[in-house]
This record gives structure tokens, sequence and C-alpha cells, in this order.
């Protein structure tokens, strides 16, 4: 497609469940991220995917968040458990390098009832 | 302390003013900075990409990079109600994790 795409827009679940999010990147990108946007909050990395090497999970805050990244392009981003301090808009971006040119998809609007 | 300073605002300014916007931060290894804009319920589109200190401008839009102070700056010119969005400040070292600011809400009244 011609830019990312996020499912889905948005996530209403109850504490204690799991939920899936998913991103579809530009095709040809090889690097793929995830951030997290709290309410008032600037963006926060998560998890940095590049290509066949081994991803950058140093931004997940616990062990309850896990992402794959299968064939080098779609990617899940899983909660497990959720709490209600998860609830955020979760967004995804893929570039075409590491690094630059970003592009963003719209997000995932979680809210943890 | 945050990485990265931004004032949340809001800011209010008339139709054709100027909006001055500004991020300071404190790891002297960023070396590159963004000014990203942020549609409600959008993700955000990049506006401008500066490499170290100077000025760079694109139309109605100047950044501004004082490395030495750790200070930068958008101004947007001439203002326009399509300007109004929320305006986040971002940047790197050597690496590919942006770390951003909070983010400005600009009103830009008709």
């Amino acid at each position: 497609g011609a830019g990312v795409s996020q499912s889905p827009s948005n996530k209403v679940t109850e504490k204690g469940k799991d939920v899936e999010l998913r991103c579809d990147p530009i095709s040809g990108h090889t690097a793929l991220y995830w951030y997290r946007q709290s309410l008032g909050q600037g963006l926060e990395f998560l998890i940095y995917f590049q290509g066949n090497s081994a991803p950058d999970k140093s931004g997940l805050p616990s062990d309850r968040f896990s992402a794959e990244r299968t064939g080098g392009s779609v990617s899940t981003l899983t909660i497990q458990r959720t709490q209600q301090e998860d609830s955020a808009v979760y967004l995804c971006a893929s570039s075409p390098i590491a690094g630059d040119g970003y592009t963003f998809g719209s997000g995932t609007r979680l809210t943890v009832v | 302390q945050k990485e990265v300073e931004q004032d949340p605002g809001p800011l209010s300014v008339p139709e054709g003013a100027i909006v001055s916007l500004n991020c300071t931060y404190s790891n002297s290894a960023f070396q590159y900075f963004m000014w990203y804009r942020q549609y409600s319920r959008k993700g955000p589109e990049l506006l401008m990409y500066t490499y170290s200190s100077g000025n760079k401008e694109d139309g109605r839009f100047t950044a501004q990079v004082d490395k030495s102070s750790k200070y930068i700056s958008l101004f947007i010119r001439d203002s326009q109600p399509s300007d109004s969005a929320t305006y986040l400040c971002a940047m790197r070292g050597n690496d590919y994790k942006l770390s951003f600011g909070a983010g400005t809400t600009v009103t830009v009244r008709a």
C-alpha cells in the first residue's frame, strides 16, 4: 500500500485480556518500529526490527509485551494480561533505512477498562 | 528530567501570525533534528529535518538548531487554520531511535 497500515484503529479491552495489534509497513521498507504515545507524553520507543537481524526490544516496558515481524513485512505487537496503564495510542512506523525517512501509521488507540 | 523538553501549550494565534515553537534537550550526542506535525487521530508526519546546527527553510516553515545551547525551534509564518495541529520535536544520535518532545498543540483562529 501507499502508507503504513495499522489495525484495529480502536480497541477497547477488559483488564487482564490479551490484545494483538497489527502493522503493515510500506512495501520495501526494511526497518519497522513500534512507539507508544500516552496522553500528554511524547512518543516512547518500544521495539525495532531491521531485516533479518535480531530486534531491539530494549523499549518494551514489561515482559507482558512482545512483538514479531513475519517474512520481513507485517508485524504484530502483543500485550498479555492488559493493565489500565497500557491504555495509549500504539504507533507503528517504517523506513527504507535505519533512522531516516520514518513514515508513521495512524495508530491503534487502546483503552483498557 | 526528560531527555527532550517541549512546552505542551496550548498555543492559540490569529490567522496570519507567526507561530514559534521550541524544544530543549540534554543529550549532546543528538545530531539529527526533526519536527513532526500530528493531526487529531492521525500519525505524525515529518515537516522538517535538519542535521547539526543551523537554519533550514521550507516555504512558510523555518527550523533552527543551536547545538551549543541544546535548543531547537520551528517558526511558521503566515499561519493558516490548516496549521492547527500538535507539533512534535524529535531527535536522534547515530542510531535509529527517535527521542520525542511531548508535543505542542497549536490552534490558528480564522
